[in-house]
């Protein structure tokens, strides 16, 4: 079956640029999305079809997605960035999602 | 105001079923495919099916055929989760997402991404 592979977890300074990865096999050629969980919350998508923006989203989230590799990039990171992110793609016509970075703000 | 409205927590004991509800708000619930999404706790995201609100036809991920039932009530725009058989790893957050299709050159694809997510049900099977 598919898998999508995150780091388990990312450090950034507050203010500083976030990259998180997500890697799966010819990914590129599929649509990614990213979604964001803080503790005790539901998900909240914060990138879809790649690099698309959902309304409401900051501009310093921002995606990319070629070859094996989906990265969500954030921009002068901000503390209440901290949270849970979750790659997702579709394969097989399956859900696939990745397992899951926990980004702190340190 | 477009939101799902999930269920409260349940306590159930092993062996017991549990049923779900997912009710939508706020959009016509027949335009949009309505899945099922679980977490364990600590755990990551784990996608358990769909279920077409236009016909009521489910589809069922790995792991989760058998004791696993998606049904619908369109009249009142609720979808339901239902679990038989329970046991301890059934412990989990149980979320309904709305599935909002790619779209590009003014083609729309059947494949979506989740916009829009209910609160989530805890359910925990313990005696």
């Amino acid at each position: 079956s598919y898998e999508l592979t995150q780091p388990p977890s990312v450090s950034v300074s507050p203010g500083q640029t976030a990259s998180i990865t997500c890697s799966g096999d010819k990914l590129g050629d599929k649509y990614a999305c990213w979604y964001q969980q803080k503790p005790g919350q539901s998900p909240v998508v914060v990138i879809y079809q790649d690099s698309k923006r959902p309304s409401g989203i900051p501009e310093r989230f921002s995606g990319s997605n070629s070859g094996n590799t989906a990265t969500l990039t954030i921009s002068g990171t901000q503390a209440m960035d901290e949270a849970d992110y979750y790659c997702q793609a579709w394969d097989s016509s399956s859900v696939v999602f990745g397992g899951g970075t926990k980004l702190t703000v340190l | 105001q477009v939101q799902l409205v999930q269920s409260g927590s349940e306590l159930k004991k092993p062996g017991a079923s549990v049923k779900v509800s997912c009710k939508a708000s706020g959009y016509t619930f027949t335009t949009y495919a309505m899945n099922w999404v679980r977490q364990a706790p600590g755990q990551g995201l784990e996608w358990m099916g769909w279920i077409n609100t236009n016909t009521g036809n489910p589809t069922y991920a790995q792991g989760f055929t058998g004791r696993f039932v998606f049904s619908l009530d369109t009249s009142v725009s609720t979808a339901y989760l239902q679990i038989s058989s329970l046991n301890a790893e059934d412990t989990a957050v149980y979320y309904c997402a709305r599935g909002t299709p790619y779209c590009s050159g003014g083609s729309c694809y059947s494949i979506w991404y989740f916009d829009l997510w209910g609160r989530g049900t805890l359910v925990t099977v313990s005696s």
